[in-house]
């Protein structure tokens, strides 16, 4: 099946750095990629859309200028976690739509555990 | 705005004893997936249902769509502990995007 790889898996960071998490298609063109955000033992919350050449669509409440998303290629999407706070230590999954003709879905990645000190 | 909301939040049973998952949405779907996430995991693809009423199987897994398609569920027989996980199910919420319901978590004890 369709591979979606996320880097790094986990990282630490002091709070008030910048924090950049990549999300590949591996083996699939995806001109839409989703990133979601879970805090434990919560459900998936939809951050944004990400689409490929043209800016990205945030979900209500979320901050475009803090979570910053762009999508320079048909197999990558990157989500910057500007100038990051404790409170925004989670676990960051993305996800690409794509698939077999009729069969489309989101393929998720791995997830990127976010640790702000 | 759309909700998806699915019972029990958790759910312990022991090995053997079968599983019910429900999902509910506030919104008519066009269609609805389920997804698996293990602990420590990412979401993974089970199925997609698409039509009023359909019923898919998966070996012990057992998934429904409601008739007017704003509710379903997924039902595990004889859950063993590679079951363990939570369930989410997931309802379409423009292009492409999905919305995911608030998840059962499932414990299997041996």
């Amino acid at each position: 099946g369709a591979v979606v790889s996320q880097h790094p898996s986990r990282v630490i960071c002091k709070s008030g750095t910048s924090v950049k998490i990549e999300c590949r298609s591996l083996d699939f063109q995806a001109t839409t990629m989703f990133w979601y955000r879970q805090f434990p033992k919560q459900s998936l919350m939809l951050m944004a859309t990400s689409n490929e050449g043209s800016k990205a669509t945030y979900e209500q409440g979320v901050e475009k200028d803090k979570f910053l998303i762009n999508h320079a290629s048909l197999t990558l999407s990157t989500l910057t976690v500007t100038s990051a706070h404790p409170e925004d230590s989670s676990f960051y999954i993305c996800s690409a739509f794509g698939g077999l003709w009729g069969q489309e879905t989101q393929y998720f990645g791995p997830g990127t555990r976010l640790l702000v000190l | 705005g759309q909700q998806v909301m699915q019972i029990p939040q958790y759910q312990h049973v022991q090995e053997g004893e079968d599983f019910t998952t429900y999902c509910n949405s506030s919104t008519t779907l066009s269609n609805i997936q389920w997804y698996k996430q293990r602990p420590g995991g990412h979401p993974v693809f089970l199925i997609q249902l698409v039509k009023s009423g359909e019923v898919k199987k998966q070996k012990r897994l057992t998934f429904q769509f409601g008739e007017a398609k704003k509710n379903s569920s997924l039902h595990i027989t004889a859950t063993q502990t590679t079951d363990v996980g939570t369930y989410f199910c997931a309802g379409p919420s423009g292009t492409y995007k999905y919305i995911f319901g608030t998840g059962t978590r499932l414990k299997v004890l041996a």
